[in-house]
């Protein structure tokens, strides 16, 4: 059981230049979603979804698009990356938030834009 | 909007001792509130989850508590070791699906 898959681990990028970064999980959760963490400023939410075909904003959506369709798999989007979303990116899956449940979360993926 | 604060940011302690961390959160009108765990270039670890209508729980030399009215949750770690050495953050959930974080407390154990 592979739990929460994300990759890439480190990536560098170039401003404006866009990528992806990929989430993937195995345990059949209907609920995933990104944060982004940064040095003093905890962990805040990008966007989130509860299934597949649904997605939502979270705090921090700008600069970021999101799809969900299937059951396993959430990628993040940057489209033009910028020197302001170098960060650390966390993707998490749960049965249903809230619910009792364990949350679970990715081992991360280090962005720096430059 | 919610805002979680947990004191102190860092804190460093010999090895055997108890000791506390805290967190605090300015709307207590919250779901559930969580305690997670992140080692160096790691993800989080769940460590606790606190439903709503609970006000404690146990897992071993953890405990923690939540006191919704004043809105504060404490983490208790009995008998600390130098492998409880991470940082500790605490989340409460704003709605089913929506966690905020405090920025964490840094943990050091001292052999």
């Amino acid at each position: 059981n592979a739990g929460v898959t994300q990759t890439p681990k480190f990536q560098v990028l170039k401003t404006g230049q866009s990528m992806t970064l990929q989430c993937a999980q195995d345990m059949n959760h209907e609920y995933m979603s990104w944060y982004r963490q940064d040095p003093g400023m905890g962990l805040r939410l990008i966007h989130y979804s509860v299934g597949a075909g649904i997605t939502d904003q979270g705090e921090v959506p700008n600069g970021y698009n999101v799809s969900r369709s299937t059951t396993e798999d959430f990628p993040l989007r940057l489209l033009s990356a910028a020197p302001s979303q170098t960060s650390v990116y966390f993707c998490a899956s749960s049965p249903l938030v809230g619910s009792g449940n364990t949350i679970y979360f990715g081992e991360g993926s280090w962005l720096t834009v430059v | 909007k919610q805002e979680v604060t947990q004191i102190p940011a860092a804190l460093s302690v010999p090895e055997g001792e108890n000791l506390v961390l805290n967190c605090s959160f300015t709307d207590s009108a919250i779901y559930n509130l969580q305690w997670f765990r992140q080692d160096p270039g790691k993800g989080l670890t769940s460590l606790l989850l606190i439903q709503s209508s609970q006000r404690e729980q146990t897992s071993g030399r953890l405990n923690a508590s939540l006191d919704k009215s004043s809105g504060r949750s404490t983490l208790y770690i009995a008998a600390s070791q130098p492998g409880d050495s991470a940082t500790y953050l605490c989340a409460v959930y704003q709605g089913a699906q929506k966690l905020v974080f405090g920025q964490g407390t840094r943990l050091t154990i001292n052999p």
